[in-house]
């Protein structure tokens, strides 16, 4: 597609339910990044992926989170038991190849709301 | 965690002004971009800045980089209303983007 599309753009769910959100990249890159951002705050980094391999997943908070990309495109950012606290606005982005240097492409984001 | 703080958190301006927005970072960097946010949700590659460069322009925006002082700034000349966001500087590492906390800017007519 033109661009990175989220989906969904919004969620509600129950406090203890299982969600998942879905990134689809710009076709053709490798690079492959999940973000959280809280209210009045900047995005955090969650987890980078370098083709299908999660190359960097030091910013997941919790092990209720969890991150795939099967087949080196989409990516589902995966929460278990979700809390209050994960209440945000979850942003991917892609970028060509990653690295130090290269442009992030992001998406709307999911507005994820626990209640 | 947050890398940097901009500087201000919030600035309103009339549109025609110049607004300069700056961020302080606290680690060694590889580049420094900006991103624009509109109504908290996707975010716009604005430019970036290498380690090495001192300062860069793109249209109506120029950005400098002090590496000594872990500082950047980003300029918008003759602002709009439609300049209107939030405006992050992020650093960069090979793997992710550390943003800041962000300066909401609003331009009124």
């Amino acid at each position: 597609g033109a661009g990175v599309s989220q989906t969904p753009s919004n969620k509600v769910t129950e406090k203890g339910k299982y969600v998942e959100l879905r990134c689809d990249p710009i076709s053709g890159h490798t690079a492959l990044y999940w973000y959280r951002q809280s209210l009045g705050q900047g995005p955090e980094f969650l987890i980078y992926f370098q083709g299908t391999g999660a190359a960097d997943d030091s910013g997941l908070p919790n092990d209720r989170f969890f991150a795939v990309r099967p087949e080196g495109s989409v990516s589902t950012l995966k929460i278990q038991r979700t809390e209050r606290g994960d209440s945000a606005v979850y942003l991917c982005a892609s970028s060509l190849t990653g690295g130090v240097n290269t442009e992030a492409f992001f998406g709307q984001g999911t507005r994820l709301t626990v209640v | 965690s947050q890398q940097g703080e901009e500087d201000p958190q919030a600035l309103s301006i009339q549109e025609g002004e110049n607004a300069t927005m700056n961020c302080s970072y606290k680690t060694s960097i590889n580049n420094l971009q900006w991103y624009r946010q509109n109504s908290g949700r996707g975010l716009v590659h604005l430019i970036l800045i290498r380690s090495n460069e001192r300062e860069k322009h793109s249209g109506r925006l120029r950005v400098t980089l002090d590496t000594s002082k872990k500082s950047s700034s980003l300029l918008i000349t003759a602002s709009r209303a439609a300049d209107t966001a939030s405006y992050f500087c992020a650093t960069g590492t090979a793997s992710k983007l550390t943003f800041g906390t962000g300066t909401r800017l609003q331009v009124t007519l």
